[in-house]
């Protein structure tokens, strides 16, 4: 079975610092992974996703994640936060091929951005 | 484009009634998936469709169903609603399934009394 962990459930950070939030996994067959923010109130909103290849993603908002296989983590890092980041961030995979996809969720990240 | 739809947006029902939510996924997505969030927590996958077909289903009692009409919309039932069925329930479409990667909606809050 697969799951995601996601190490920090609040992360506090002054603006324009940097964050990296914190993504591993547990699969025993290949899997895509995905970066969700979720806004108060609101659906979630894919940020980037790794399917294959370069294992440096890069996703709207001037958010990234590198994939790193042999620490089965999927990390999401921004250079420099902005008041509007704050929301809740949610990484998640999906099982590669497969007659089914869905996804399954960490319990979510809380970034918190202060001025 | 319009995105994914869900409607209603807030529900309060009773404990043992029976509850109906309804998703339309984007023009040309064949895929819908339906999450339930409960609070503080990750999205939890229920079911998943494509081409009217049920394709997954999560580990919920069968008090879950749903089904995807030929128009590609959805919906999805609890029957004999209990507290801890209150939440968020989430629709998500996509393409196909797998690595399309998926669009949710804003979903629909029950809240069970």
């Amino acid at each position: 079975a697969q799951s995601v962990t996601q190490l920090d459930s609040q992360v506090p950070v002054f603006e324009e610092a940097p964050v990296e939030l914190r993504c591993n996994y547990s699969s025993s067959v290949s899997v895509y992974l995905f970066w969700y923010v979720q806004y108060p109130n609101q659906g979630l909103q894919l940020l980037l996703k790794y399917l294959s290849g370069s294992t440096l993603v890069k996703g709207i908002n001037g958010f990234e994640a590198e994939f790193n296989k042999s620490q089965t983590s999927f990390h999401l890092r921004k250079p420099s936060v902005h008041i509007s980041d704050t929301a809740e961030y949610f990484c998640a995979v999906s099982l590669y091929g497969g007659s089914q996809g869905n996804l399954i969720f960490g319990k979510g990240t809380k970034l918190s951005v202060k001025p | 484009d319009a995105g994914v739809t869900q409607s209603p947006t807030h529900l309060i029902k009773t404990r043992g009634q029976h509850v109906t939510l309804r998703c339309s996924p984007i023009s040309g997505h064949k895929s819908v998936s339906w999450y339930q969030q409960v609070l503080g927590q990750g999205p939890q996958f229920i079911f998943q469709y494509y081409e009217k077909e049920e394709r997954g289903r999560g580990n919920f009692p069968d008090r879950f169903s749903a089904r995807q009409f030929p128009n590609y919309s959805s919906e999805l039932n609890v029957n004999a609603l209990l507290l801890g069925d209150s939440a968020l329930y989430l629709c998500a479409s996509s393409l196909g399934y797998g690595g399309y990667g998926y669009t949710f909606g804003s979903g629909t809050r029950l809240t069970v009394v």
